[in-house]
């Protein structure tokens, strides 16, 4: 059983549309996350979500809009893509905040043309 | 300014001896330090964790030390094996910050 999954796992669109990239885990974590990897394979934490709850947004474009639905599931929409927002996005989870380890899902490439 | 560094140029050894990737920070107090390992087209996987009271920490071939003073983490593969190429990542969680941050990683590579 995958413990986070991401899905796509590949991601290509032109420049100025709209995506959505969704994540779950099935390890009954309450705090979730997205990370950006880009080129460099610098991974910078975007968005923090505990229990369905946001508490953290580092500088990030407001294009991008994380949504919690339930605690299991933590989705990325991106408005307006450009070119500069190609990376891979990763989702993570957690038991608590903090100390915890985390617990990464395998990525999605965004190439944006 | 915050600074996580770690070993940028790859780290070429080969089977059988001791691979040690260092990690060092400036302007943090991190409570703990985590090491992760990450194989290409793959997320992070975690490795091990150290407290800042904790001077060193082992699991099987790999052993973590941790140095508040130096401001500096080692991370020990004995006896490598090809298998243990990869991309390794630390990652520390400061007292005042509300998240987990990462350096760029070393790359290992273990030759036969």
């Amino acid at each position: 059983d995958t413990a986070v999954s991401q899905t796509p796992k590949y991601l290509v669109t032109q420049m100025g549309n709209d995506k959505s990239i969704k994540c779950e885990q099935n390890l009954g974590h309450d705090t979730m996350y997205w990370y950006k990897q880009d080129s460099k394979k610098f991974l910078k934490i975007m968005f923090s979500y505990n229990n369905k709850e946001l508490i953290i947004n580092e500088t990030v474009p407001n294009r991008f809009s994380p949504k919690s639905p339930d605690k299991a599931h933590l989705n990325l929409h991106i408005n307006s893509l450009e070119l500069g927002d190609s990376a891979v996005y990763f989702c993570a989870s957690s038991q608590a905040r903090g100390t915890d380890t985390q617990y990464f899902g395998p990525g999605t490439r965004l190439t944006v043309l | 300014s915050q600074k996580i560094e770690q070993n940028s140029e790859a780290l070429n050894i080969q089977e059988g001896k001791t691979a040690t990737l260092t990690c060092n920070y400036t302007n943090y107090s991190p409570a703990y330090l985590q090491w992760y390992r990450q194989d290409p087209g793959r997320g992070p996987v975690f490795l091990l964790l150290i407290r800042e009271n904790e001077k060193e920490k082992r699991k099987e071939r790999l052993k973590v030390t941790f140095d508040t003073t130096l401001k500096q983490s080692l991370f020990h593969i004995t006896a490598s094996q090809p298998a243990d190429s990869a991309t390794y990542l630390c990652a520390l969680w400061a007292s005042g910050y509300s998240t987990l941050t990462f350096g760029k990683g070393t790359m290992l590579l273990v030759s036969p």
